[in-house]
């Protein structure tokens, strides 16, 4: 149990194009899922925490605009990397948290990541 | 200062031996404490999870938490190959949703 999917796994694409993540827990319902970025040999960095029904809260120095949430259901959040440029280019993980802890409560279960590449 | 100080050098060790991992955090109200394993281009995955200083053993693994000195610490007994991957330590809040993260240590098994 608990499994989180990312969507895609990865995806090349143009400079100044958008780019749409999708984060879904599989097998339990999520109110909070997170959504991280990770550089190579570097550690994860919380960008936002999305909360099904409302605003999600970023991060400081994440540009809102730039990096858009929606967590429109129990079990689906979404990213989107608006007018995407090289530098964007990194690995995006999202975790969940389990809304009805059946263990650990503070665990956050984390999907396989998407690679990104800004050309 | 950074919340959690984890040194990222790679560490490789033969197979058999004792892999030990450590973290020190800075904020002494930090309640829990993860570590996580990170394979190559894959997501993290809880491995330990623990609350109180003392040691928690999980198979091969064993966690360790000194809050005193607000160091943890991670061993794995008998290393594989398998466990050839990246450890993350993490730290937390209880009510709070923000786990810290340490830069993680890339750990190669050589057979």
């Amino acid at each position: 149990g608990a499994v989180v999917s990312q969507h895609p796994s990865w995806v090349i694409c143009k400079s100044g194009t958008s780019v749409k993540i999708e984060c879904r827990s599989l097998d339990f319902q999520a109110t909070t899922m997170f959504w991280y970025r990770q550089f190579p040999k570097q550690s994860l960095m919380l960008m936002a925490t999305s909360n099904e029904g409302s605003k999600a809260t970023y991060e400081q120095g994440v540009e809102k605009d730039k990096f858009l949430i929606n967590h429109a259901s129990l079990t689906l959040s979404t990213l989107t990397v608006t007018s995407a440029h090289p530098e964007d280019s990194s690995f995006y993980i999202c975790s969940a948290r389990d809304s009805r802890p059946r263990g650990v409560q503070e665990t956050q279960y984390f999907g396989p990541g998407t690679r990104l590449l800004v050309l | 200062q950074k919340e959690v100080e984890q040194d990222p050098g790679p560490l490789s060790v033969p197979e058999g031996a004792i892999v030990s991992l450590n973290c020190t955090y800075s904020n002494s109200a930090f309640q829990y404490f993860m570590w996580y394993r990170q394979y190559s281009r894959k997501g993290p995955e809880l491995l330990m999870y623990t609350y109180s200083s003392g040691n928690k053993e999980d198979g091969r693994f064993t966690a360790q938490v000194d809050k005193s000195s607000k160091y943890i610490s991670l061993f794995i007994r008998d290393s594989q190959p398998s466990d050839s991957a990246t450890y993350l330590c993490a730290v937390g809040f209880y009510g709070n949703n923000r786990l810290a993260f340490g830069k993680g240590n890339q750990v190669v098994v050589i057979p």
